[in-house]
């Protein structure tokens, strides 16, 4: 089976930058995504790493160390609409289109 | 628009009643998915379907049902053998498998 661990609560402050890490064991690792989800809403994608490095997308940057079995989200320049609950998932390659998601992490940002 | 529906957003049930949940996409995508989340937890996959007239279990599929008659339609029925069925239910769609999934507003099934 996998285990995905990220932390469940992380603070900061209105411009500051927040890191969130997750680390998996997975038996065949297929890509990692992460989404963000508001509170009562569905989850949105955010982005999705397959082979290791950072991609950056405005704000947001992912990164990836397959060998390490760990990723991290990277949030910069926070605003106040950026509280929200960060899902990493993981796809393997022996559940074909199945996702296995993490607790995920709730990003409170404080003015 | 293309979207993902589901409907209705807010739904109450009585105990020991069966309950279908609406999951429609106009996205032309082969692959859809039932998750539930709970608080505190990860989503966890109840059902996916990869193509018309197919579905397999997912890792939570006691107590449920679903069917997919047509590419645009993935209904989930929470049946009365469910033990703990208040939740918040999410319909994902992928173009195939292993592509992004992508969630419609999610149902929240509260039952008295």
């Amino acid at each position: 089976g996998q285990n995905i661990d990220q932390p469940t609560e992380m603070t900061a402050t209105e411009g500051a930058i927040v890191q969130i890490n997750c680390t998996y064991q997975t038996s065949g690792f297929n890509g990692l995504f992460w989404y963000q989800q508001h509170a009562g809403e569905a989850p949105t994608f955010l982005s999705y790493n397959v082979l290791d490095g950072l991609e950056e997308k405005g704000r947001f940057s992912s990164f990836l160390s397959r060998s390490k079995g760990y990723s991290y989200l990277l949030l910069k320049e926070l605003q106040m609409k950026d509280s929200a609950s960060y899902l990493c998932a993981v796809m393997t390659t022996d559940s074909w289109g199945k996702l296995q998601f993490g607790a995920g992490t709730q990003v409170v940002v404080t003015p | 628009d293309g979207g993902i529906t589901q409907s209705p957003k807010y739904l109450f049930r009585k105990e020991g009643q069966n309950v279908t949940l609406s999951c429609e996409q106009n996205l032309n995508h082969d692959a859809m998915y039932w998750y539930r989340q709970d608080p505190g937890q990860g989503l966890r996959l109840i059902y996916y379907s990869q193509i018309v007239n197919d579905f397999q279990k997912g890792d939570i599929a006691e107590g449920y049902s679903v069917s997919r008659e047509k590419k645009e339609s993935f209904p989930l029925t929470v049946t009365s053998a469910q033990k703990n069925p208040t939740a918040f239910y999410l319909c994902a769609s992928s173009t195939e498998g292993t592509d992004t999934q992508y969630f419609g507003p999610g149902t929240r099934l509260t039952v008295l």
